[in-house]
């Protein structure tokens, strides 16, 4: 297995631009997981999914951000308008429930907004 | 408030040396605590998870421990090498659900 994939490794972008991040769990995994880190507050679960279904959302910061998991291999996270303070690297993790709460991560997306 | 500190935030040790990662938590109900390693530029991965009923779980030169009454864990790493050089992150799940309450790390830096 190819393990978790995002998608783009790097995005720079300019202030108030759309922003879509991708991310492609591991095949057969029935939970998804966006996190957010940086320097400052380390690692900060964002949202979650459950076979497709978001569960909890309480961590994404604002309106500005929504995710969606149309397929059970697929899962994006927009951030629109974009902002300077929304730079951070972010990751999409997955997991299933036989393997004791253990997530695999991508290798992550750093976001850099101008 | 369910909260995770690591400490030290960063580390400096010599190649072959040994250390000592600690990790205290609030988290309430326990289940269980995992360890991962985050090299610079990657995701992180999981080393070790100790549940309830575990005291010491070992992974090649790394060994952790737990010790849920007082609600500390440990990661000791022997004979350093420089590879070991990351970050190591302890992160516990909130109340048994997935919702997981992450450290902020130690920063592990092994010169030659």
């Amino acid at each position: 297995d190819a393990g978790v994939i995002q998608s783009p490794r790097h995005e720079v972008t300019e202030m108030g631009q759309e922003v879509t991040l991708r991310c492609k769990p591991i095949s057969g995994h029935d939970y998804l997981f966006w996190y957010r880190q940086t320097m400052m507050r380390g690692l900060e679960l964002l949202i979650y999914f459950n076979n497709n279904v978001p569960i909890d959302d309480s961590g994404m910061p604002e309106d500005r951000f929504s995710a969606k998991m149309p397929n059970a291999s697929f899962s994006t996270l927009k951030i629109q308008p974009s902002e300077p303070r929304d730079s951070a690297v972010y990751f999409c993790a997955s997991s299933s429930p036989g393997v004791v709460y253990e997530q695999f991560f991508g290798p992550g997306t750093r976001l850099t907004v101008l | 408030k369910n909260q995770v500190e690591q400490s030290p935030q960063s580390l400096i040790i010599l190649e072959g040396k040994n250390c000592t990662l600690q990790c205290n938590y609030t988290v309430s109900p326990f289940s269980n605590l995992r360890w991962y390693k985050q090299d610079t530029g990657r995701g992180p991965v999981s080393l070790t998870i100790m549940t309830f009923s575990e005291n010491t779980k070992s992974n090649g030169r790394y060994t952790a421990t737990l010790d849920a009454d007082t609600k500390q864990s440990s990661l000791h790493i022997t004979a350093s090498q420089l590879s070991d050089s990351a970050s190591y992150i302890c992160v516990v799940p909130s109340g048994g659900s997935y919702i997981p309450t992450f450290g902020r790390g130690t920063s592990l830096i092994v010169h030659p």
